[in-house]
């Protein structure tokens, strides 16, 4: 079974919509969870991370739910821009320092 | 504040020919990894260096050797360079697990990549 599993897309949404992104993780140890961007050709960048309280910035809303082990991200107003791949990133801390674990992506395509 | 740094950026290498990808960050981030990312299969970890002097395998170490130089420097080699090795290299670094200044200081940064072909 993978580390990480997200649903991979491609979400086409015009602009305006909102757009949720699912990812489920395997391992309970995980202690940290983040979302990541990564736009074409490009590297991937940190979107945010992701608390058990739930945590907001601007648009972009994100969840954990640790005991489904479970995260979500939440795009509202959906922006022309908001067009990448959508990474979930797990990181645990192994014998031998962090480890992070990635989904394979999702891909999201704004619609003018 | 450059980051994370890798060279070069493009590279067409023939069958068995070696190279050596390098890499550098200046955010005295102590862990540092090589991934390589192909289309479905997401990223993947090649090796990682958890601290200076440290290198360990990752989930697809074959066919390549890693050097961590000093703490900034994390190089990657193709000795023997083969097709299934076209991909696109990424490097990142993350500071070490309970030397973060706070929770969210435990992300991984990664440099721009390196798109390698092998013919």
């Amino acid at each position: 079974r993978k580390e990480v599993e997200q649903d991979p897309g491609p979400f086409n949404v015009p602009e305006g919509a909102t757009v949720a992104f699912n990812c489920t993780y395997s391992n309970s140890a995980s202690q940290s969870f983040f979302w990541y961007r990564q736009d074409c050709r490009k590297e991937p960048k940190l979107l945010m991370s992701v608390y058990s309280s739930g945590n907001e910035d601007g648009r972009f809303t994100a969840q954990l739910n640790r005991a489904s082990q479970y995260i979500s991200l939440l795009i509202r107003d959906s922006k022309l821009s908001d067009s990448a791949t959508y990474l979930c990133v797990v990181r645990r801390v192994a014998r031998t320092g962090n480890q992070f674990y990635f989904g394979t992506g999702t891909s999201l395509t704004v619609i003018p | 504040n450059a980051g994370v740094t890798q060279t070069p950026k493009f590279q067409v290498l023939k069958t068995g020919q070696s190279m050596t990808l390098q890499c550098a960050q200046d955010m005295n981030h102590n862990s540092m990894y090589w991934y390589r990312q192909d289309p479905g299969m997401g990223l993947r970890l090649i090796y990682y260096s958890a601290s200076e002097g440290t290198t360990d395998k990752g989930e697809v170490p074959n066919g390549y050797n890693v050097s961590r130089l000093n703490k900034r420097e994390f190089s990657l080699r193709l000795e023997s360079a083969a097709p299934s090795q076209t991909s696109v290299y990424f490097c990142a670094s993350s500071e070490a697990p309970g030397l973060a200044s706070s929770s969210g200081a435990n992300v991984l940064t990664f440099g721009a990549g390196s798109r390698l072909t092998v013919l």
